[in-house]
């Protein structure tokens, strides 16, 4: 079934640690996004990237780092977690290639928790 | 640099009863705008788009929604609501032009109880 996957599902981390949470997709969208989803905040935007090779800053990227090295992986990373870094992190997709982002789609998140 | 406001953080409802979840955005291009539901530890999945043409758009599970210009609104609806739908909805806007990303609503909880 074509759609976006993350792993892991959900992580117990201590604060200082390195983290990656990995996305993939396989429907060979060119943009792909990450998002943090807090209660009362709705989902902010992380990182981004139209297409692969490229990555864009979102609204909320300090402490957070991302790579495009192919079309399908989006990776996320915490080079040194903190506990403000708790949240549940979606990853989506989108074929922006005819000019707008149209739909977005979701993966189905990882809820991390920073001790 | 656009915004999006969902006026409402929960709304309660009886089952078969209507529903409207507000939203209102501020932009000074034109955009395109969306609705997005989300059940309980799931991810988003979209309900509705409006990209162009008429302002009433219908998209899943009976929910529609009309584009408003003048009032930078884009409400949804529904005329009768069922426990299923209970959900948080999220409305989100973007730049119609290129490359833009989302800028999503903070959510509006629907609670629909018999």
């Amino acid at each position: 079934i074509a759609g976006i996957t993350q792993a892991p599902t959900s992580q117990i981390l201590a604060a200082g640690r390195r983290m990656t949470l990995r996305c993939t997709q396989d429907m060979r969208h060119n943009a792909m996004y990450w998002y943090r989803q807090d209660l009362g905040l709705g989902l902010r935007l992380i990182h981004y990237s139209n297409t692969a090779g490229t990555t864009g800053k979102g609204e909320v990227p300090d402490g957070y780092s991302v790579s495009r090295a192919n079309t399908d992986d989006f990776p996320l990373t915490l080079a040194s977690a903190v506990p403000s870094q708790t949240s549940v992190y979606f990853c989506a997709s989108s074929d922006s290639s005819a000019g707008g982002p149209y739909e977005q789609f979701f993966g189905p998140g990882t809820r991390l928790t920073v001790l | 640099a656009q915004s999006v406001t969902q006026l409402d953080s929960q709304v309660p409802v009886f089952e078969e009863a209507p529903v409207e979840l507000r939203c209102n955005y501020s932009s000074s291009v034109s955009v395109y705008l969306f609705w997005y539901v989300q059940y309980p530890n799931q991810g988003l999945q979209l309900l509705l788009k409006y990209l162009s043409g008429s302002t009433l758009v219908k998209g899943i599970n009976g929910f529609e929604a009309e584009f408003n210009k003048s009032q930078t609104s884009f409400h949804l609806r529904k005329p009768s609501v069922h426990i299923s739908d209970t959900a948080e909805y999220f409305c989100a806007v973007s730049r119609n032009s290129g490359y833009s990303t989302l800028t999503f609503g903070k959510g509006t909880m629907l609670l629909v109880s018999p």
